[in-house]
């Protein structure tokens, strides 16, 4: 079954430190792997996208890892601002399908506090 | 920053009603999909189209309807709204052959 499993649930952390949120997955084919920032009320939008052959892709403060022997993904959160509090979502692609399906984790809620 | 728009952003309707949400976009995108979330929990694909006419229902069983008449219009309609469709309603397109998928705003529908 394909799957999309985050950690944490939830993480509380203080203005201008640095944190790592964690994905495993099931998915299979993989065709790529993306992480989304959620704002409350908001629509997801996208903060980096790997494929199978890239292990590191960064945009900005954020830093993303993937390791796909091991179906594992990370993002890293470098000097933490108050605009970081969201949701972030990992999305895996599957390969297998003309839709090009996605699955979706059920997110890590960070809140940076002052 | 993408050009994908819903209306409205929120709607607080009462059981029974017929409700239409608009989504459209400005990409000359072909694909384009409609998600349920409630909080905390994954996105669920409840519909997709590939194109003008296509429509495919999604992971999730939903008692929605869409329709894809042009191709930057893709609207949702729920012909007897319940308390059990309360939920965040978020529209998605992705271009031909193209790996990003833009998300709408989304609506937050609350049935009473």
């Amino acid at each position: 079954k394909n799957q999309v499993e985050q950690s944490p649930q939830s993480l509380i952390i203080l203005e201008g430190k640095n944190c790592t949120l964690q994905c495993n997955y099931t998915v299979s084919p993989f065709s790529n792997l993306r992480w989304y920032k959620q704002d409350t009320g908001r629509g997801p939008v996208s903060l980096t996208i790997m494929t199978f052959s890239e292990n590191t892709k960064s945009n900005g403060r954020y830093t993303a890892t993937l390791d796909a022997d091991t179906k594992q993904s990370s993002l890293h959160i470098t000097a933490s601002q108050l605009s970081d509090s969201a949701s972030y979502i990992c999305v895996v692609k599957d390969r297998g399908s003309t839709l090009g399906r996605l699955y979706f984790g059920r997110g890590t809620q960070l809140t940076v506090w002052p | 920053e993408a050009d994908i728009y819903q209306t409205p952003r929120y709607l607080v309707i009462g059981t029974g009603k017929k409700i239409t949400l608009e989504c459209s976009q400005t990409m000359g995108h072909d694909k384009m999909y409609w998600y349920q979330q409630d909080p905390g929990m994954e996105l669920h694909l409840i519909h997709y189209s590939y194109g003008v006419n296509s429509t495919e229902k999604g992971d999730l069983s939903s008692e929605s309807t869409v329709s894809r008449i042009r191709t930057e219009h893709f609207p949702l309609t729920l012909e007897s709204a319940r308390p059990s469709h309360t939920s965040q309603y978020l529209c998605a397109s992705t271009g031909q052959g193209a790996n990003e998928q833009y998300f709408g705003p989304g609506t937050r529908l609350t049935v009473t």
